[in-house]
């Protein structure tokens, strides 16, 4: 399995909900990210996670909470968004952080819209 | 800090015609350099990569790329394009740090009959 799977694929939710995206791979890797993406812009990391503790968190509004519940998941979870944070999430993974061979796999990303 | 340049915002090719995508890098040492493509409303899959070694690295779907140091290159072609490579196309350098990837801001192929 070399693929890195994302639910779900669209999601839209108003201002005062609470919502959660979820990230899987099963390749073994132990670093995993979440990135934001606007349109016709490149991906932004926000958070990354190597064995599955928090490593880098790219100052991130708090409204975005990240959780890494075991090597192979990764959830970000959504409350209280702006519609300025409508954009393609996506999420990847690497075999690690430690070295420069840092080849990262996506995942096809959620769309999200807030309304 | 590491970083590419990805000089044109759009490219448009015939079907059939070659293809040059450019980047350049700015790095002291070996950067480690990767080419991505991204279809509309998909995530990125990765065409191919440079660490060290041979300069001209071949890649998935009829890509390669060739590292130029002289030049702080990394462009990437392919001889024939097809209406399906119609995509944004981002380079991208590994950070120091190793956690990020540095990305250019993209390419935009359009492929015309």
């Amino acid at each position: 399995d070399t693929e890195v799977t994302q639910t779900p694929k669209h999601l839209v939710m108003g201002m005062t909900n609470k919502k959660s995206l979820k990230c899987e791979q099963h390749m073994g890797h132990r670093a995993m990210y979440w990135y934001k993406q606007k349109a016709k812009k490149p991906p932004e990391l926000m958070f990354v996670y190597s064995y599955e503790k928090l490593s880098i968190n790219e100052s991130v509004p708090s409204r975005f909470s990240p959780e890494c519940p075991n090597s192979s998941l990764l959830n970000l979870h959504l409350h209280a968004l702006q519609p300025e944070d409508s954009a393609l999430y996506l999420c990847a993974s690497s075999p690690q952080t430690s070295s420069l061979y840092n080849e990262q796999f996506f995942g096809p990303g959620t769309r999200l819209t807030v309304l | 800090a590491q970083s590419v340049t990805q000089p044109d915002i759009h490219i448009t090719v015939s079907e059939g015609a070659s293809l040059e995508l450019r980047c350049n890098y700015s790095y002291g040492a070996t950067p480690y350099l990767f080419w991505y493509v991204q279809s509309p409303g998909q995530g990125l899959q990765l065409l191919l990569k440079y660490f060290s070694g041979d300069t001209l690295v071949q890649g998935i779907k009829g890509f390669e790329a060739e590292f130029k140091r002289s030049q702080s290159s990394f462009n990437l072609r392919k001889p024939s394009v097809h209406w399906s490579d119609a995509a944004e196309y981002f380079c991208a350098v590994a950070s120091n740090s190793g956690y990020a990837l540095n990305f250019g801001k993209g390419t935009s192929l359009l492929v015309t009959p």
